[in-house]
């Protein structure tokens, strides 16, 4: 069993869907994230949980509405996407927000058309 | 701030080849440093970290870097590459209370039979 769970590893939705993204880590740590991955650009952070608090939000649209319910789930909620959100949506889990590595999921390749 | 400054976006290297994989930082506190890999659509695999501990670290798959705080870098190398060593390498840095985990722009390495 991996460490941190992404589902669904592809998702192809229309610009008027809604859909989420589920993440689960078995790792028993406290912080949770989400990145974006899209080609060609770096790694950005989006959103920061850290004992189900949201303490990091990176400036990421509304269409984009992330929810932790507890420490080992994490979702990430999409509506009205546009065709250049299609990326890698990567989540990842640490034990402390300062100074730990993270551990990251297989990720979600999302297309919207 | 703290950030990361990967050099060279791709490296193409024979098999059996020394890799190198350039990395400097910029920090103004004792940096938390880490290199990842990542294989076509997965997530990001923790190679090595450095923690303030030995200043050459050993990861796994044959990896190590070396911490050289006097020229701000945390190089990775490998003395000899296999084809399976074909992957992008993310060079980040954590430190302080910006615990952030901030990423290099990633380099991408092939292997050459």
């Amino acid at each position: 069993e991996t460490g941190v769970t992404q589902t669904p590893r592809h998702l192809v939705m229309g610009m008027t869907n809604k859909k989420s993204l589920k993440c689960e880590q078995h790792l028993g740590h406290n912080a949770m994230y989400w990145y974006k991955q899209s080609a060609k650009k770096p790694l950005e952070l989006m959103f920061v949980y850290n004992f189900k608090e949201q303490t990091e939000n990176n400036s990421v649209p509304s269409r984009f509405s992330p929810e932790c319910p507890n420490s080992s789930h994490l979702f990430l909620h999409l509506h009205t996407l546009q065709p250049e959100d299609s990326a890698l949506y990567l989540c990842a889990s640490s034990q402390q927000t300062v100074n730990t590595e993270a551990f990251f999921g297989q990720g979600t390749r999302l297309t919207v058309v | 701030a703290q950030s990361v400054t990967q050099l060279g976006s791709h490296v193409s290297v024979s098999e059996g080849a020394l890799v190198l994989l350039r990395c400097n930082y910029s920090s103004s506190v004792p940096p938390y440093l880490f290199w990842y890999v990542q294989y076509p659509n997965q997530g990001l695999q923790l190679l090595l970290k450095y923690t303030s501990a030995a200043t050459l670290v050993k990861g796994i798959n044959g990896f190590e870097a070396e911490f050289k705080k006097s020229e701000t870098s945390f190089h990775l190398t490998k003395p000899s590459a296999h084809m399976s060593d074909a992957a992008e390498y993310f060079c980040a840095v954590s430190a302080g209370n910006d615990y952030k985990l901030s990423f290099g722009a990633g380099t991408t390495v092939t292997v050459r039979a």
